[in-house]
């Protein structure tokens, strides 16, 4: 049980490349989250997604694109590289809530390193 | 008032040391709250949830005060392996969204 998996661990991008950020999950969560952390700073939710199919912004989507086409996977897509996305990325997942104040634990993957130069 | 804040710390303690740590919270109608550990560059890790009053597990005990707002979480006897980031976490809305504290540093030191 692999849990959470993000590929790749490290990547170095040039201004204005573009690249995707992957995310598998496979302990059948219908939830999944992206969020990037600055040093020092809180983790930041970019966009997520309560099903395949389905997936709404959150607090920094500019820049960003999502996609879920399977409840396993939640890929995020880094259109046109910049400096200012320099950043440590993690993806997690978790079940829905169990009632309207039940929120449920969410399980991170290892993260994905992210350098812009 | 920030949805979720806390002390940054550093705390550095000696170990075997209690210490204890305060989060606030701004949303009153929250019922369930997180406790995660965050190593230096690793992954936020769930360390403990609240739900109702309090929740304990081994040496971390972790209590909800409705009233003020906030909650706590103790360590007894600390550790050297206990030395993390400790987050605060609070519930947002739909979505299962979570909002993360930027966290409180906590050095053990022999």
């Amino acid at each position: 049980n692999a849990g959470v998996t993000q590929t790749p661990k490290f990547r170095i991008l040039k201004i204005g490349q573009s690249m995707t950020l992957q995310c598998a999950q496979d302990m059948n969560h219908n939830y999944m989250y992206w969020y990037r952390q600055d040093p020092g700073m809180g983790l930041k939710l970019i966009y997520y997604s309560v099903g395949a199919g389905i997936t709404d912004k959150g607090e920094v989507p500019n820049g960003y694109n999502v996609s879920r086409s399977t409840t396993e996977d939640f890929p995020l897509r880094l259109e046109l590289a910049a400096p200012s996305q320099t950043s440590v990325y993690f993806c997690a997942s978790s079940y829905p809530r169990q009632g309207e104040h039940s929120n449920q634990p969410q399980h991170f993957g290892d993260g994905t390193r992210l350098s812009i130069l | 008032r920030k949805e979720v804040e806390q002390d940054p710390g550093p705390f550095n303690v000696p170990e075997g040391a209690t210490v204890a740590f305060n989060c606030t919270y701004s949303n009153s109608a929250s019922q369930s709250f997180f406790w995660y550990r965050q190593d230096c560059r690793k992954e936020p890790k769930l360390l403990m949830s609240v739900y109702s009053s309090g929740n304990e597990d081994g040496r971390f005990t972790a209590q909800l005060n409705r009233a003020s707002q906030y909650i706590s979480l103790l360590i007894r006897d600390s550790k050297l392996s206990d030395s993390a980031t400790y987050l605060c976490v609070s519930p947002t809305g739909g979505g299962n969204k979570l909002t993360f504290g930027t966290g409180t540093q906590l050095k053990v030191e022999l």
